[in-house]
């Protein structure tokens, strides 16, 4: 049981707007900087958002990140059936010195 | 641009030691942060701990009493050791740059603990 708490599951028609939510406390979210992953079918987890609301190069500017107190959230717009995949939101917990994982949220495209 | 490879046994039996180690191309090993994350199948991603230059490392406390990581410099790769695994221990597992928001991965290496 991570100590971040995301949604196991969204759906959404394509050209939707969809958002995630990542739950945390005042030991990760509160502090701390945010990350999300995408991760395909059988890839490797892919960085989307940094730093709560930047873009990596490459990453499509579909994708947006906010947080307010010990909450974040990830917001695609357009939906596409391409974003069919899971999502992780990412943090740095001061209670381990290191980074937890949400428990992923798996994304429908209807 | 940097490139990870995770390499070791896919296989290991219970109560045994799995070894992995993580090549690093087109980057020096002394350059940053390291880090081991793993994924049982079917499940979420569960970090493991990091290492920098054979010097500062961190473990996840749930893991820390069975895990060691290295650096070989001279080979500008990184290993991971964990002793006495149990079928809990199978999963896909990742390399990684970077302490966190990790830009960089390996294609993960599956590791199954079974006899």
């Amino acid at each position: 049981q991570s100590v971040v708490t995301q949604p196991p599951s969204v759906s959404a028609a394509p050209r939707q707007r969809v958002t995630i939510s990542c739950s945390g406390s005042s030991s990760n979210i509160g502090n701390n900087a945010v990350n999300w992953y995408q991760q395909l079918p059988g890839k490797a987890p892919k960085l989307l958002i940094y730093y709560d609301d930047l873009l990596p190069s490459g990453v499509s500017d579909r994708f947006s990140g906010s947080k307010s107190g010990t909450s974040a959230s990830l917001a695609i717009s357009g939906l596409q059936s391409e974003d069919e995949a899971d999502y992780y939101c990412a943090v740095w917990d001061d209670s381990v010195s290191g980074p937890v994982f949400g428990g992923g949220t798996k994304l429908t495209v209807l | 641009q940097v490139q990870l490879q995770e390499s070791g046994p896919g296989l290991v039996k219970p109560s045994e030691t799995l070894s992995l180690t993580c090549t690093v191309s087109n980057d020096s090993i002394k350059s940053d942060y390291w880090t081991w994350i793993r994924q049982p199948p079917g499940k979420g991603l569960e970090w493991i701990g990091y290492i920098k230059f054979d010097v500062i490392t961190n473990f996840n406390p749930s893991l820390k009493s069975r895990v060691t990581i290295s650096v070989d410099t001279s080979n500008n790769l990184f290993s991971l050791r964990m002793t006495s695994v149990t079928a809990t221990d199978t999963a896909v597992y990742y390399c990684a740059k970077g302490m966190e928001g990790h830009e960089v991965w390996g294609q993960g290496t599956l590791v199954t603990v079974s006899s």
